[in-house]
This record gives C-alpha cells, structure tokens and sequence, in this order.
C-alpha cells in the first residue's frame, strides 16, 4: 500500500529565502506525482504535475523534481513571498492511475 | 485553467439531517470525480471514486449507504451524507478529472458541520 510522508512537517522562513519542501513514497511505480496548495478552510490549488517520465516540472518560481528510484519528490520555491503561506500537499497517482495517495503536508509560513 | 465548482461551502444543521453537496465541473468532462474528507490539521483521506454512469467505489471503512454517491452527468457529481450526525463533521472535498493521468482538480470543499 503506498504510503506518502512529507517533511518537515511546518517550517518558518524570513520573506525572500529559497526553500525545499520534501516528499517520500513507499512504492516507486507511480503514473504521476501533482503538489498542491491549501489555503486554511479551502480546497486545493494543483501547482505542478509530473509524470513518472519526467524529472522535474517549472512553473514561475517553483520547481518540482522526482526521482521515482529513491522515492522522492520536491518543491523547491525561489524568492518566498509572504502570500506564499499555505499547506503545501504533494500527492502520488499509481500505475493503475486509480489510487491518489496524498502526504500529510508542510505547513509554510512566510514572514514579511 | 479547469474549473470545479463545490456548493454549498458550509452548512449547519441538526443531527439525523441528510445533506447533499454537489461537485460539477465546469468546462471540461470529468470522466472520474472523487470525494474527499478532511478532519484539522490532517491530510485528505480518499472516501470514494466516482466514474459517470457507475457505481462509486469505495474506500475501506467508508460506509457506502452513510455516504450515497451519484454520477449521472459528465460534469456533475453529488455526495449526500444521509442522517448526518455531529462525528460527521469535517471538510469534504471533491475533484474530478477528465481522463486516467490527467490532473486531478479540485473544488473549494465544503465545511460540515452537525450540532
């Protein structure tokens, strides 16, 4: 059964550091991995997807790679901004592209 | 960007209420949607995968004749928590998505809450 772990579990960063978020899963065949954005008592705002080809997807300042062998995943924001704040989930699709296993998320605050 | 739409996004009611939430898609096809539950500072937990025109499947542990899931639509999926009591209380999500691989997206989910 897979099973996603996401680290740290929150973490505080002054405005404009780069930061990595890190994301792990048990079983390596995955179709695709997606991170997302939670804002507190909203839905979730898909960010990037990979699929299990790919290496690595940009969008604007963030960056998200995969490597399926070790298990890893990560999201790598650049110039963090306070409106940047939010739960940051990563989740992985398996092979049958039916069960989509989420992490339990980072918790990012961002201070001006 | 593919839109989906969740409503209501928050209800109150008594215990032994039904509730219904709806999940549509707004501008592509959701061949798959699926619903989600989410309970404080925790993750999402799968409850059920809905495909147009079939019986949802779902998740163990989730009781299907509590949480009555309906797909009649390409673009419209209802999820009724049928004589909600107060341990029913949570955030539900839903998402749909157009094809297998495809990104999965979601609605703004709907706070629960049963007094």
């Amino acid at each position: 059964k897979q099973e996603v772990t996401q680290i740290p579990a929150a973490l505080s960063v002054p405005e404009g550091e780069n930061l990595v978020l890190n994301c792990s899963f048990t079983d390596s065949a995955i179709y695709n991995l997606q991170w997302f954005r939670q804002d507190p008592g909203k839905g979730l705002t898909s960010l990037l997807l990979i699929q299990s080809s790919q290496r690595e997807q940009t969008s604007g300042r963030l960056n998200a790679s995969l490597d399926k062998s070790s298990g890893r995943s990560t999201l790598y924001i650049a110039a963090s901004q306070p409106g940047d704040s939010a739960t940051y989930l990563c989740a992985g699709l398996d092979n049958y592209g039916q069960n989509f296993v989420f992490g339990p998320g980072t918790r990012l605050s961002v201070l001006p | 960007g593919a839109v989906v739409s969740q409503h209501p996004s928050r209800v109150i009611c008594k215990s032994g209420t039904s509730v219904k939430i709806e999940c549509r898609s707004l501008d592509f096809q959701a061949t798959t949607m699926f619903w989600y539950r989410q309970f404080p500072k925790q993750s999402l937990m799968l409850m059920a995968t809905s495909n147009e025109g079939s019986k949802a499947t779902y998740e163990q542990g989730v009781e299907k004749d509590k949480f009555l899931i309906n797909h009649a639509s390409l673009t419209l999926s209802t999820l009724t928590v049928t004589s909600a009591h107060p341990e029913d209380s949570s955030f539900y999500i839903c998402s749909a998505r157009q094809g297998i691989g495809q990104p999965q997206h979601f609605g703004d989910g709907t706070r629960l809450s049963i007094l």
